[in-house]
């Protein structure tokens, strides 16, 4: 399997900290997608970086990309009761087309 | 554009009976995509279609999992029959051409509880 697997499983943290969560793969990517799902719904795009980029930053959102580690993190600062929820990272499958596939996730619990 | 639509939301049914998954994707995409969720195997690609053919559905765990896209607006996930293993939730995605660069748009999913 070429999933992207995430680390670590689990993060409990208060509101207004920040929250890192990484992201490692196997082999050699176009592009690496972090993504988000909420309690009993399916997963929202957060934000692409590709392999030519280190750093991408949406909102309060950072994600760095380290092709030659084959990982990459995502940073929310600042985070809030609403970011709640589990992270996904995606990934490219082996064998030509990009298929994403997903790791089992970082479940980030922000306490108020 | 409503997003992508999945039915039913909650299905119960008990061991052996066929189980039959819907969805619709966003108009205009190329890419459907089934995948199945648990919390012992995580997020599972099961099968996706390109221009509504099958690519690849090495992802269907045996043969009682069927998939069809009998059009750019429909799709169905058929489970017969039936095992209490196959209870999870099933998500539907799609998404445009050129999967490298795009992001894919994931329903509601379909919570399945076999008993």
């Amino acid at each position: 399997s070429q999933q992207g697997e995430e680390d670590p499983q689990a993060l409990s943290i208060q509101e207004g900290e920040n929250a890192t969560m990484n992201c490692s793969y196997k082999t050699s990517i176009n592009n690496l997608q972090w993504y988000r799902q909420n309690s009993g719904r399916g997963l929202v795009h957060l934000i692409l970086i590709r392999s030519n980029e280190r750093e991408k930053h949406s909102g309060r959102l950072r994600v760095t990309l380290d092709t030659s580690k084959k990982s990459s993190s995502l940073l929310i600062t600042a985070s809030r009761a609403a970011d709640t929820a589990s992270y996904f990272c995606a990934t490219g499958r082996s064998g030509g087309s990009y298929i994403p596939t997903f790791g089992r996730g970082t479940s980030l619990i922000v306490h108020p | 554009d409503a997003g992508v639509i999945q039915s039913p939301r909650h299905e119960v049914t008990e061991m052996g009976q066929e189980v039959t998954l819907r969805c619709k994707p966003i108009s205009g995409h190329d890419y459907l995509f089934w995948y199945r969720q648990t919390m012992m195997r995580g997020l599972e690609l099961l099968i996706y279609f390109n221009n509504n053919v099958p690519i690849d559905d090495s992802g269907m765990p045996e043969d009682r999992f069927s998939a069809k896209m009998p059009n750019a607006s429909f799709s169905t996930l058929k489970i017969q029959p039936s095992e209490p293993r196959d209870s999870a939730v099933y998500f539907c995605a799609s998404t445009l051409s050129d999967l490298s660069y795009n992001e894919q748009f994931f329903g509601p999913g379909t919570r399945l509880t076999v008993l």
